[in-house]
């Protein structure tokens, strides 16, 4: 059981720039979740699926932003004409259906100049 | 809606100290509670978490909390603090295994 593992550990974008980030889940994790933190706050809830259905988005999942997770494994989360307000730390999660504890990726660091 | 609330932004405290965190929590259902624990440029690991039965729960590194449904507050413990304990901690709450809803987070601050 190696963890959530993230890539990139760190980004540096110009705002207008499109970036793409992925996460690699627990293997026979069928829930991967995505959160976002900025400076000073607790993560945010975004979006989460179940194998390959994305069953929530949050309302701060903005039209620029899209998830998915094409075979139930890997998910990657995309940003287009990022903003500087997309500045944050972007946090995967995954867990087994059956059970409730969330364990948490090393998290990807977004910077937008 | 549910809706988490951590009292405390910062507590400084002496190492071998006791420490207590506060968090308070807002639902109209029951819901699953968390502690959470974040280090410097790391992400987040579970210290304990409540989802029935006893209401003082036991978790990693010593640390522990109680379940007060009358106040709906979820404070974690430590008898004794260590240097290492310094870091980020997060109360969360769901229902039925669902999203995580975080508070602001705590920083815990510990002086030798």
């Amino acid at each position: 059981d190696t963890g959530v593992s993230q890539d990139p550990r760190h980004k540096i974008t110009k705002r207008g720039q499109n970036v793409t980030f992925r996460c690699d889940p627990i293997s026979e994790h069928n829930r991967l979740y995505w959160y976002r933190q900025t400076l000073g706050q607790g993560p945010e809830f975004l979006t989460y699926f179940q194998n390959e259905a994305q069953l929530e988005k949050s309302r701060l999942l903005s039209d620029r932003f899209s998830a998915e997770r094409p075979k139930g494994s890997f998910s990657t989360l995309e940003i287009q004409r990022t903003e500087q307000g997309d500045s944050a730390m972007y946090l995967c999660a995954s867990s087994p259906y059956y059970q409730d504890t969330q364990y948490f990726g090393p998290g990807t660091r977004l910077t937008v100049l | 809606a549910q809706s988490v609330t951590q009292l405390d932004s910062q507590v400084p405290v002496f190492e071998e100290a006791p420490v207590e965190l506060r968090c308070n929590y807002s639902s109209s259902v029951s819901v699953y509670l968390f502690w959470y624990v974040q280090y410097p440029n790391q992400g987040l690991q579970l210290l304990l978490k409540y989802l029935s039965g006893s209401t003082l729960v036991k978790g990693i590194n010593g640390f522990e909390a109680e379940f007060n449904k009358s106040q709906t507050s979820f404070h974690l413990r430590k008898p004794s603090v260590h240097i290492s304990d310094t870091a980020e901690y997060f109360c969360a709450v769901s229902y039925n295994t669902d999203k995580l809803i975080f508070g602001t987070g705590t920083r815990l601050q510990v002086f030798p």
